[in-house]
């Protein structure tokens, strides 16, 4: 079965510095792997996602996230944060191969930027 | 604004009350979804249709009875609930069923709460 790690609770960071949001995770065979970010009182947002090909895959509002097989990883990452992109931040997993629409998400990382 | 649109946003019930929450999404997606969320938790999956049968079942008890009456619609109909759950439910869908690379895209959720 598949699974994701987002080992933090909460993410502070100052605006304008980068800002990192780390997901690890588990899967049989080749992974397909999003970033979804919730707002409050909002439904889950897709940011972006890895199929295949180059590891840095650019997203919307700026992000982007490196997907690194040795490290089962997937960081998301933003050059310059914005008190905007204060929300919770999902990773989510499902395999290449018997994936059946189920996405295995994380718990989720709270992401809190500080003006 | 999203592309999944929900109603209602919010809904208070009864325990013994009968309502249902639907769900619309024009995108062309065949394939649709309903979670069930805690606060600050990640979805848990419910239900999953896949042309406008029902292909996943995640042991949800049976007083939430799903419909997917068409391709852009889908309903959860609701009775007999325990306060446990209260929780904002989400509706998602996404392009053919079984091409688990393409993302989910998420309306905004009904905020439900059992009295």
């Amino acid at each position: 079965a598949q699974s994701v790690a987002q080992p933090e609770d909460q993410v502070n960071v100052a605006e304008g510095n980068p800002l990192t949001v780390k997901c690890t995770y588990s899967v049989s065979g080749n992974p397909y792997l999003f970033w979804y970010v919730q707002y409050p009182n909002r439904g889950l947002q897709f940011l972006l996602k890895y199929i295949t090909g180059d590891n840095l895959v650019k997203g919307s509002y700026g992000f982007e996230a490196e997907f690194n097989k040795s490290q089962t990883s997937f960081h998301l990452k933003k050059p310059s944060a914005l008190v905007s992109d204060s929300a919770l931040y999902f990773c989510a997993v499902t395999p290449q191969r018997g994936g059946n629409n189920r996405l295995a998400f994380g718990k989720g990382n709270q992401v809190v930027v500080i003006p | 604004d999203t592309e999944v649109t929900q109603t209602p946003k919010h809904l208070v019930m009864g325990m013994t009350n009968k309502k249902s929450l639907k769900c619309e999404q024009h995108m062309g997606h065949r394939a649709m979804y309903w979670y069930k969320q805690k606060a600050k938790k990640p979805p848990e999956l419910m239900f999953v249709y896949s042309y406008e049968k029902l292909s996943i079942n995640e042991s949800v008890p049976s007083r939430f009875s799903p419909e997917c009456p068409n391709s852009s619609l889908l309903n959860l109909h609701l009775h007999a609930l325990q306060p446990e759950d209260s929780a904002l439910y989400l509706c998602a869908s996404s392009q053919e069923g079984r091409n688990s690379n393409q993302p989910q895209h998420f309306g905004d959720g009904t905020r439900l709460s059992i009295l």
